[in-house]
């Protein structure tokens, strides 16, 4: 299974940083992929990490504002997203190899 | 970007009764590899998308065999045998043959 950090609410040009901990399971054998839903709207890909090199492959939309990254000590991805804006209110979800599904982490962007 | 169209929008059904849901790409998501890489994913109210279908029609562990996928090339339909209670939400498509991943616009399932 995999376990997201909590609610977060933030200020419109701060960063935000969710994590994602894993556990039952190789955590570096499958891509960690992350995705969000802005309220009432469908799921959008954001990007994955390897967790086993590190590599990863953002959607090009969020190419300049998100960074993910891994401790594989903890079995934990990160996904960070500067810049934030209004319509950056969604929940974020995490999702091993988009099998194995986080319970999303809610961020709001309000001044 | 491919572009993942899916119809019908919203889709009430009777319980007991079939169900079908058509996904189409905007362009062949037959890999190189030679697989396709199509995938539906369910969204109970209030929870975590689930996977229930995996390169057009492999069934993940624990879904039930009333949940059934099929198509190529460029369309794909996801079958519900006989609407159960359980089963109301909404259904995406997604593809993962081509980068940037992409996913339909969902199909909201709702008993009569």
């Amino acid at each position: 299974r995999v376990v997201q950090s909590g609610a977060e609410v933030k200020k419109p040009g701060a960063s935000v940083k969710v994590s994602c901990k894993a556990s039952g399971y190789n955590f570096t054998g499958y891509y960690m992929h992350w995705v969000r839903q802005a309220p009432g709207q469908g799921l959008e890909w954001m990007g994955w990490i390897n967790p086993n090199s590190g590599d990863t492959n953002y959607a090009q939309q969020f190419q300049d504002r998100v960074t993910m990254t891994r401790d594989t000590s903890i079995s934990t991805a990160y996904m960070e997203l500067s810049r934030l804006r209004s319509d950056d209110t969604a929940v974020y979800y995490c999702a091993s190899s988009m099998d194995v599904w986080g319970q999303g982490t809610t961020v709001t962007v309000s001044s | 970007d491919v572009v993942m169209t899916q119809s019908p929008l919203s889709l009430p059904v009777t319980l007991g009764q079939p169900a079908s849901i058509s996904c189409r790409s905007s362009q062949s998501l037959v890999h190189s590899d030679g697989n396709t890489y199509l995938n539906w994913f369910q969204q109970r109210p209030g929870q975590s998308p689930r996977r229930l279908i995996y390169k057009v029609s492999n069934r993940d562990s624990g879904v039930p065999d009333r949940f059934s996928g099929s198509g190529s090339g460029t369309d794909f339909t996801l079958k519900i045998s006989r609407v159960e209670a359980e089963d109301v939400g909404v259904y995406y498509c997604m593809q993962s043959t081509h980068w940037s991943l992409t996913f339909g616009g969902g199909t909201k399932v709702e008993i009569k």
